[in-house]
C-alpha cells in the first residue's frame, strides 16, 4: 500500500523553466515536508507544513517554493531550476503530537534532471 | 550548528554482527532516529531513541547515550538485502519531528 506518493518518479527539465513536484499521502498526517538530497549527501530539509502553516528553512534559497492546497496534496516548484538543483527530492509526512517520537514516512522521491 | 558524523563506508560478512556509530553535536535534541535508505529509494524507518538505553527490534538495535551525544545501531546475524546506507537523524524541533540528517553509512555486505 502506497502511503506517500510522488510524481513522477524521474522528471527533466531544462535549465530556468519551472518544473513541479507532486506529493501526495493517505495517511491523513498534518504535517508534510520536503527534502532536497545530492548524491552521497544527507537528506537536506527545504521546508515543511504543519497543517497550512507554512515553515521555510532559512539556508532554502527563494527559487523553492511550496503549496499544500489540503491536507493530502502537497506541491515542490522550482522557479527557475539551475544546475545545482538536479538531486532526488524526498516528499515525507509525520503525524504531529503530544510526543515527539512519531517518525516520517517518505516517499520514494524524484530524481530531477536539469538539461 | 548541528554536526552529525557517521562512518562513511562499512564491510561486513553475511550472518555477522556489525555496530554503526552516530555522534551529534545538535543545539537542540528531542529523540534520534535511525533510517535504511536503498539505492535509489526513500528512507525506511528502524529505530527511534530518545532516552540513554538500547532499543532492540529484532535483528535491529539502537543504543543512546545523551550525555556523549552518541548513537549506534546494530544489526545482527546480517543477510545480503541489509546492503544500504544507514541514516542517523535528530530531531531538534518540538512535537512535529524536524530532522537533520547525517550523511549516512553505505554497508556492504558480503558472502
Amino acid at each position: 500500500d502506497a502511503m506517500v506518493i510522488q510524481n513522477p518518479r524521474y522528471q527533466v527539465t531544462q535549465f530556468g523553466k519551472p518544473v513541479t513536484l507532486s506529493c501526495s499521502q493517505t495517511l491523513n498526517h498534518n504535517v508534510m515536508y520536503w527534502y532536497q538530497q545530492k548524491s552521497s549527501q544527507a537528506p537536506k530539509l527545504l521546508f515543511h507544513y504543519y497543517d497550512k502553516d507554512f515553515n521555510n528553512e532559512a539556508d532554502t534559497p527563494d527559487n523553492f517554493q511550496s503549496r499544500r492546497p489540503n491536507t493530502s496534496f502537497c506541491f515542490l516548484d522550482i522557479r527557475s531550476p539551475g544546475l545545482g538543483d538536479a538531486a532526488m527530492y524526498l516528499c515525507a509526512t509525520s503525524r504531529r503530537g503530544r510526543v515527539s517520537n512519531q517518525p516520517q514516512h517518505f516517499g520514494d522521491g524524484t530524481r530531477l534532471s536539469i538539461l | 550548528g548541528q554536526n552529525i558524523d557517521q562512518p562513511t563506508e562499512m564491510t561486513a560478512t553475511e550472518g555477522a554482527i556489525v555496530q554503526i556509530n552516530c555522534t551529534y553535536q545538535t543545539s537542540g535534541f528531542n529523540g534520534l532516529f535511525w533510517y535504511q535508505q536503498h539505492a535509489g529509494e526513500a528512507p525506511t524507518f528502524l529505530s527511534y531513541n530518545v532516552l540513554d538505553g538500547l532499543e532492540e527490534k529484532g535483528r535491529f538495535s539502537s543504543f543512546l547515550s545523551r550525555s556523549k551525544g552518541y548513537s549506534y545501531l546494530l544489526l545482527k546475524e546480517l543477510q545480503m538485502k541489509d546492503s544500504a546506507s544507514y541514516l542517523c537523524a535528530v530531531n531538534s524541533g518540538g512535537t512535529a519531528s524536524k530532522l537533520t540528517f547525517g550523511t549516512g553509512t553505505r554497508l556492504q555486505v558480503t558472502l
